[in-house]
């Protein structure tokens, strides 16, 4: 399985700043995608980032509020932006799997984010 | 749509005992089904899968089966240790959904010695 990095790995931010989280993997992958993870919930997609195209976002998710880059094959970028305490989430990415096992998620270890 | 319906927690059970954790599913397509478990203060890491109907998926001592005639993915353990304490997490994948996983809300499990 690939290895996936993320950068912060935990964060405090004042409310209506920004903050860019960074997924690096170590191969190149055709899918990454990204989660939020509320305190003590379930983990919930933001959004689908393909190389080369636009993200594709989930409902109750917008770009203006999540911004996401895909520049090339190993690399993408999250940012919250203009936060607000009810953002205070671990945010994960994830990539799929080499084919033919494109169905399976391996998972960054997430970022940590509490905004005050 | 899509979704998965897992036992509410917490679990708590003493080392040694056997666990079980219910999850059941609705899908319109073929879905590839999953667990995983999130230490705490970690990540999640694939526990195991099985992307069709009757697959046993096992890992670590742990196992479900794909029913598709009950349309479920219980999870398994016949003797568990202090350091199974975890969240555990259903999901499903859905080729026609791009992919994506559709979580259960997770079951948290504490092991005592």
């Amino acid at each position: 399985s690939a290895v996936i990095s993320q950068k912060p790995s935990r964060d405090i931010c004042q409310r209506g700043t920004s903050l860019t989280i960074q997924c690096q993997v170590d191969s190149q992958v055709t899918m990454m995608f990204w989660y939020r993870q509320q305190p003590g919930q379930s983990l919930t997609l933001i959004a689908t980032a393909n190389q080369g195209s636009e993200a594709t976002y989930e409902s109750g998710f917008v770009i203006d509020k999540f911004p996401i880059s895909r520049p090339n094959l190993t690399f993408s970028t999250l940012t919250v932006s203009n936060m607000s305490p009810e953002d205070s989430s671990i945010y994960l990415c994830s990539v799929d799997g080499a084919d033919p096992h494109q169905e399976t998620q391996y998972f960054g270890p997430g970022t940590r984010l509490l905004v005050l | 749509g899509d979704s998965v319906t897992q036992m509410e927690g917490p679990v708590t059970l003493s080392e040694e005992a056997f666990l079980t954790i219910n999850c059941t599913y609705t899908a319109t397509g073929y879905p590839s089904l999953f667990w995983y478990v999130q230490y705490p203060g970690e990540g999640l890491q694939l526990l195991l899968k099985a992307t069709k109907a009757d697959d046993k998926g096992s890992n670590k001592g742990f196992e479900a089966t794909y029913r598709k005639e009950t349309t479920s993915f219980h999870l398994e353990k016949g003797s568990v240790q202090v350091s199974d304490s975890a969240v555990y997490f259903c999901a499903l994948s859905d080729p026609g959904s791009g992919y994506a996983l559709n979580f259960g809300k997770g079951t948290s499990l504490l092991v005592t010695p």
